[in-house]
């Protein structure tokens, strides 16, 4: 079955440090491949999507690149701030009905 | 006003109890969605419905019922809480429009269930 694997947490930065956390996944198919992010209180929201091997997903200072050779799509931010403390949760979609498959989510703290 | 919303937002009950969540959508999509969310374990698939007529089980439906009003509303109920159905529920919707958009989910704030 499809599954999706990303960094244990919490992962604690300081602010404009750099920030990698890393999802890896199995999936038959063609999966295309999600970043959601959760903000305290709030429901998940799409933060980028890659649908094809070597896409680019980018949005925010995020980016993930779709990696099939190494079933990878690694989220990662030059500079982060205070505001993206975070839940972040790695995703893929796959099969005829499309529905998605979740990571267990990295929670990201950036400290002042 | 929040495209999807869901009520009640917080919720205690007791063991035994009948519970119904109720999520509602204003952005006109067919596809809805129920998923839990435990700490350490991500969010998994409740039940699904592609439109009124369609209701699928997702990976974890033991315990779970659904009912699909309308295209606009989508409820689940516990019909006996039991205290490991304690968790944060969230509803999502998806446009089935051509290619992969369909893909793309869009999530209510959750509800909080406490099941003592």
């Amino acid at each position: 079955g499809n599954s999706v694997t990303q960094m244990e947490g919490p992962v604690t930065l300081s602010e404009e440090a750099f920030l990698t956390i890393n999802c890896t996944y199995t999936a038959t198919g063609y999966p295309s491949l999600f970043w959601y992010v959760q903000y305290p209180g709030e429901g998940l929201q799409l933060l980028l999507k890659a649908t094809k091997a070597d896409d680019k997903g980018s949005n925010k200072g995020f980016e993930a690149t779709y990696r099939k050779e190494t079933t990878s799509f690694h989220l990662e931010k030059g500079s982060v701030q205070v505001s993206d403390s975070a839940v972040y949760f790695c995703a893929l979609a796959s099969g005829s009905a499309r529905q998605l498959t979740f990571g267990s989510g990295t929670q990201l703290t950036v400290l002042p | 006003d929040a495209d999807v919303t869901q009520t009640p937002r917080n919720r205690i009950t007791k063991t035994g109890k009948r519970i119904m969540l109720e999520c509602s959508q204003t952005k006109g999509h067919d596809r809805m969605y129920w998923y839990r969310q435990d700490p350490g374990l991500g969010l998994r698939l409740i039940y699904y419905s592609f439109d009124v007529k369609d209701i699928n089980k997702g990976e974890i439906s033991d315990g779970y019922s659904v009912s699909r009003q309308a295209q606009a509303k989508f409820s689940l109920s516990l019909e006996s809480a039991i205290p490991n159905q304690t968790a944060l529920y969230f509803c999502a919707t998806s446009d089935p429009g051509q290619g992969k958009t369909q893909e793309t989910q869009y999530f209510g704030p959750g509800t909080r269930l406490l099941v003592l």
